[in-house]
């Protein structure tokens, strides 16, 4: 019930196109879903997150979409670029914990 | 503001050894989390530090142990080192403790056991 379930473990997309990374849950006590970008040899970076009162939320050419009956959230990256090459995690929270359970993590290429 | 520093960054050592890794969090940043990263299991909460005393443990054997200090620094030690414990250790802080907090990570200290 803790595990977070992510898919594709690997992904190529041609520069310009939307790759799309979803994650599925089943803990309802989760209230808090970020996305980690990490580079070779670097520690995950924040790229985005939301809370479950929301369904869609963008910062630059990031999107989240949160379906909370579902349970499932995704990340979609608009007009990827090569710079963009990197591996990807989805994770959840609860209140009171800093305890992140992380998805498997998503290699995505862009190719140019 | 510098970031999460963890030191060292490499460490080789050999079974049944003991070690200890160091971060330093974000100035202000209160809270403290250690997450073991692995190929086969990927990011995995190991404990979880705030104002010196530890909040959350994950499922790890007794030989991962942590701590925090009162500048909130925080050290982690694995004793008896086995194969398997070789991973990239990874330091996470944030301002609070509240589970909705950004977690802003270090680079990770990559442990080698031979």
């Amino acid at each position: 019930q803790q595990q977070v379930k992510q898919s594709p473990q690997s992904l190529i997309v041609q520069k310009g196109g939307i790759p799309i990374i979803n994650c599925a849950y089943e803990n309802t006590a989760f209230d808090y879903f970020p996305w980690y970008q990490q580079f070779p040899g670097k520690g995950p970076a924040l790229l985005i997150a939301i809370r479950p009162d929301v369904s869609e939320k963008k910062e630059g050419r990031f999107t989240i979409s949160f379906n909370k009956s579902a349970k499932q959230f995704s990340l979609h990256i608009m007009d990827s670029q090569p710079g963009d090459s990197a591996t990807y995690f989805c994770a959840a929270s609860m209140t009171g914990a800093q305890k992140l359970v992380f998805g498997q993590g998503t290699r995505l290429t862009i190719n140019p | 503001k510098a970031g999460v520093t963890q030191t060292p960054r490499y460490l080789i050592k050999t079974r049944g050894q003991q070690v200890t890794l160091s971060c330093s969090p974000i100035s202000g940043h209160r809270s403290v989390s250690w997450y073991q990263q692995t190929p086969g299991q990927g990011l995995q909460f190991l404990f979880e530090y705030f104002s010196e005393t530890q909040r959350n443990k994950g499922n790890f054997p007794g030989r991962f142990s942590g701590r925090q200090f009162s500048n909130s620094r925080s050290e982690m030690n694995v004793s008896t080192l086995e194969l398997g414990d070789s991973a990239l250790y990874l330091c996470a802080s944030s301002l609070t403790a509240g589970g909705r907090e950004t977690q802003y990570f270090g680079p990770g200290t990559r442990l080698l056991v031979l």
